[in-house]
């Protein structure tokens, strides 16, 4: 059964500081990864979508690379601002269906 | 760009009433819809994978008598909470994929407060 974790559960970074989320997966047989952003009591808004075949995926400031073999995705946040503040989810997609998520990072930049 | 309309974004309702909510996808047609439940602090987790035009999909330990899933027409999915307890207070969230662009959009959540 897949699972995914994200580390560390909660970051606070005060501005302008680069930042790394982890995030871990047990079954390589994926389809793709995403990773989200979560505002509180919102809904998703996805920020990078990385297929199986790839390696990243980069937005603006944001970079998400995947190494499918280790399990493992990590997204980069370059010059964090106040409005970065949300929770990061991590999810991952097999056979193309249902994603499967993990429990997210709640990131904190302060100003 | 697509959109997935999800109404209500937040309800309140007596414990023992039935709470419905909708899914809408309004620019593409979607086959296949996806009901999460979100508790605090915790992972999405996936309750029940909807097919329009057949019966929904189950994950293990929820309850299709409780929580009843129609997926009647290629841009509507519902959710209709039954008898609803304290405990069913969460945060719901549907998907609903895009079957000409492979890719899956989300609604922007229910809220749920059983009192």
């Amino acid at each position: 059964k897949q699972e995914v974790t994200q580390i560390p559960a909660a970051l606070s970074v005060p501005e302008g500081e680069n930042l790394v989320l982890n995030c871990s997966f047990t079954d390589s047989a994926i389809y793709n990864l995403q990773w989200f952003r979560q505002d509180p009591g919102k809904g998703l808004t996805s920020l990078l979508l990385i297929q199986s075949s790839q390696r990243e995926q980069t937005s603006g400031r944001l970079n998400a690379s995947l190494d499918k073999s280790s399990g493992r995705s990590t997204l980069y946040i370059a010059a964090s601002q106040p409005g970065d503040s949300a929770t990061y989810l991590c999810a991952v997609s097999q056979a193309g269906t249902a994603l499967i998520f993990g429990k997210g990072t709640t990131l904190s930049v302060s100003s | 760009g697509a959109v997935v309309s999800q109404h209500p974004s937040r309800v309140i309702c007596k414990s023992g009433t039935s709470v419905k909510i909708e899914c809408r996808s309004l620019d593409f047609q979607a086959t296949t819809m996806f009901w999460y439940r979100q508790f605090p602090k915790q992972s999405l987790m996936l309750m029940a994978t909807s097919n329009e035009g057949s019966k929904a999909t189950y994950e293990q330990g929820v309850e299709k008598d409780k929580f009843l899933i129609n997926h009647a027409s290629l841009t509507l999915s519902t959710l209709t909470v039954t008898s609803a307890h304290p405990e069913d207070s969460s945060f719901y969230i549907c998907s609903a994929k895009d079957i000409l662009r492979e890719k899956l959009f989300f609604g922007s959540g229910t809220q749920l407060s059983v009192l």
